[in-house]
């Protein structure tokens, strides 16, 4: 049961230009978060965004959410080779009397960037 | 500072072995998950555990089961592999209910034959 869908499904850029990858999920949602994995690591946290705000930055990169359109964009400015790597969505419905926020992954969007 | 550290990280099975996985995290965290990661599919929550000695089902439970004996470690059992077992198996833990964020293991590649 796939609730965050990323696109695209792989993106290949170059040195310096901006990435953007998209994730649309089909329930309401208490928060989302990206995440980014590295060929053959585990994946790691990026940022979360909460169901209440609209845009968060963390360096390089930029998160929005529009719950009306029930997507979410993440933006990595003046990518770098090392940006190279799947990112993920991932995002929670569970109500907070289920006891946690269980997350719901997505199929991920590959990011190339050549130098 | 290890985080969470998974073992074996590599693993080949025959069609019927049993074997454990373990998850070892060092941030006090109260939830613990096990996830597969196949190809197209994403990652798909096996189990997961909100406390010492809680378990609970997720989205693709059968054919595995779990233990929490100890806080901070969550052990992943299969006790007849199929080939359709064969998965990279992540496990993450956070603090309540999650939403900081979780904090992955370097994943358990494992191959049953």
């Amino acid at each position: 049961s796939q609730q965050g869908e990323e696109d695209p499904q792989a993106l290949s850029i170059q040195e310096g230009e901006n990435a953007t990858m998209n994730c649309s999920y089909k329930t309401s949602i208490n928060n989302l978060q990206w995440y980014r994995q590295n060929s053959g690591r585990g994946l790691v946290h990026l940022i979360l965004i909460r169901s209440n705000e609209r845009e968060k930055h963390s360096g390089r990169l930029r998160v929005t959410l529009d719950t009306s359109k029930k997507s979410s964009s993440l933006l990595i400015t003046a990518s770098r080779a090392a940006d190279t790597a799947s990112y993920f969505c991932a995002t929670s419905n569970s109500p907070a009397t289920s006891g946690t926020y269980k997350y719901i992954f997505g199929t991920g969007t590959r990011l190339k960037v050549l130098a | 500072n290890a985080g969470v550290t998974q073992t074996p990280k590599f693993r080949v099975l025959k069609t019927g072995q049993s074997m454990t996985l373990l998850c070892a995290q060092d941030m006090n965290h109260e939830y613990m998950y096990w996830y597969r990661q196949d190809p197209g599919m994403g990652l798909r929550l096996i189990h997961y555990s909100v406390g010492e000695g809680t378990t609970a089902k997720g989205e693709v439970p059968d054919g595995y089961n779990v233990s929490r004996l100890k806080k901070q470690n969550f052990l992943l059992g299969l006790e007849s592999a199929a080939p359709s077992q064969t998965s990279v198996y992540f496990c993450a833990s956070s603090s309540q209910y999650g939403r900081d964020g979780y904090t992955f293991g370097s994943g358990t590649r494992l191959t049953v034959v």
